[in-house]
């Protein structure tokens, strides 16, 4: 059975400090997705990785994929409130189902 | 572009009545669609998913049963509900080749 270890679960931070959320698995995937959901809200994808040691920026999110395509990360530079939500991270283990194991998430507050 | 709907957006139904949550995807032809419920603000639990009209796969046993009568049309149903049943339901779509999933507003469901 696939898993998704996300950590840490719950971050609170202040405005301007960065921050390291982390996704693991002792499964190889395909291609794994992070996406953020505010609450009553559904999830919104944020990025693909595709490719061992891949790295993908979108402004101040930076979003790593490990070199064996088991483990994942998404560094925030400059919280901002707005940065508020759920981060999950999901993994594509392949097939052609298209199906994903998604991670427990992330929950992070950012205050002013 | 594409779009997906989800309705009702909350829905509050007494135990032992039926249930029926439609989703309706716009804009793409033969999508890979899901339901998933999510508790308390955090990880997605897969219920079902479907390649084709009429092909509903089951990814845990419960209280609760999908059809696929559309291309576009997701429909998850229950005929008496429980109190486990109370969630936050959410659809999504996806097709090849990226499989990236895209995520309905949800529906908030309370059993009473």
């Amino acid at each position: 059975t696939q898993l998704l270890e996300q950590s840490p679960q719950f971050l609170s931070i202040q405005e301007g400090e960065n921050l390291t959320v982390y996704c693991n698995s002792s499964s190889v995937f395909s291609s794994l997705q992070w996406y953020r959901q505010e609450p009553g809200e559904g999830p919104v994808l944020l990025v693909t990785v595709v490719t061992g040691g891949e790295v993908k920026k979108l402004k101040r999110l930076t979003f790593q994929f490990g070199d064996a395509r088991k483990d994942s990360s998404l560094h925030i530079t400059a919280a901002q409130p707005g940065d508020t939500g759920l981060y999950l991270c999901a993994g594509n283990y392949g097939g052609s189902q298209g199906n994903l194991i998604f991670g427990k998430g992330t929950k992070l507050s950012v205050k002013p | 572009s594409q779009t997906i709907h989800q309705w009702p957006a909350t829905l509050v139904q007494p135990v032992g009545s039926p249930l029926s949550l439609e989703c309706t995807v716009e804009g793409t032809s033969n999508p890979n669609l899901y339901w998933y419920r999510q508790a308390a603000g955090r990880g997605l639990q897969l219920l079902f998913y479907s390649i084709g009209i009429d092909q509903i796969s089951s990814e845990v046993p419960q209280n609760l049963s999908a059809s696929r009568p559309q291309d576009r049309q997701f429909i998850l149903s229950s005929k008496k509900l429980l109190l486990s049943d109370s969630g936050f339901y959410l659809c999504a779509w996806t097709s090849a080749p990226s499989y990236e999933q895209y995520f309905g507003p949800g529906t908030r469901l309370t059993v009473t």
